[in-house]
């Protein structure tokens, strides 16, 4: 099946800091992209969906300025969490478009200390 | 109203037994589909099993197989001859509409552990 890959998978970053995740197709090309988040023992909570080419859409309570989402290829999207607080702390897991189905990536696991 | 519901949020089965995970939906689109992941400590979504609104037979891959009983809006899945391999959280999602429409609507998961 296809395959998709996030950078990095696990990550502690500082308080006030910004880091970026990113998610690859490695082996086909992803016009849509979507961003969740789950936090431990829940369901994935979708953030917003990533268009190749156009800005994002995100999802309603989710703040844009916050989560910046760049779909600079048909194969790479990136999620930025600017100035990271310890509530932001979660599991971020991508998914990539196929033919019919969604592919996830591995996920990245922030801890914001 | 809940789209998606799975109401056991945990079960214990004893190895090499069959387990069934429930998932009742709520969609008044005549045109959906039916999803199951599975998602080990790790952290990955594993694709499971899928079921569309028109299929005419129940969906079946390897051990899984997906019980769709559209009157009654349930998609369970049942796995057979459990492995202890396959103790994770398990994820039932709905996608509305045509094919098209990539969003999934997602059940709240069950955590499945499988004693030896």
């Amino acid at each position: 099946g296809a395959v998709v890959s996030q950078h990095p998978s696990w990550v502690i970053c500082k308080s006030g800091t910004s880091v970026k995740i990113e998610c690859r197709s490695l082996d086909f090309q992803a016009t849509t992209m979507f961003w969740y988040r789950q936090f431990p023992k829940q369901s994935l909570m979708l953030m917003a969906t990533s268009n190749e080419g156009s800005k994002a859409t995100y999802e309603q309570g989710v703040e844009k300025d916050k989560f910046l989402i760049n779909h600079a290829s048909l194969t790479l999207s990136t999620l930025t969490v600017t100035s990271a607080h310890p509530e932001d702390s979660s599991f971020y897991i991508c998914s990539a478009i196929g033919t019919y189905e969604q592919y996830f990536g591995p996920g990245t696991r922030l801890t914001v200390t | 109203a809940q789209k998606i519901t799975q109401t056991q949020p945990g079960m214990f089965v004893q190895e090499k037994e069959a387990v069934t995970l429930d998932c009742t939906y709520d969609t008044s689109d005549p045109s959906y589909g039916l999803f199951w992941y599975k998602q080990p400590s790790s952290g990955e979504m594993i694709f499971l099993i899928y079921q569309g609104s028109y299929d005419q037979q129940n969906a079946t891959e390897g051990r899984y197989s997906l019980n769709f009983q559209k009157a009654r809006k349930s998609a369970n899945l049942v796995i057979s001859a459990s492995q202890l391999g396959d103790s994770a959280m398990y994820f039932c999602a709905m996608r509305e509409g045509p094919r098209s429409n990539y969003q999934l609507i997602w059940g709240a998961g069950t955590k499945l552990i499988i004693k030896p």
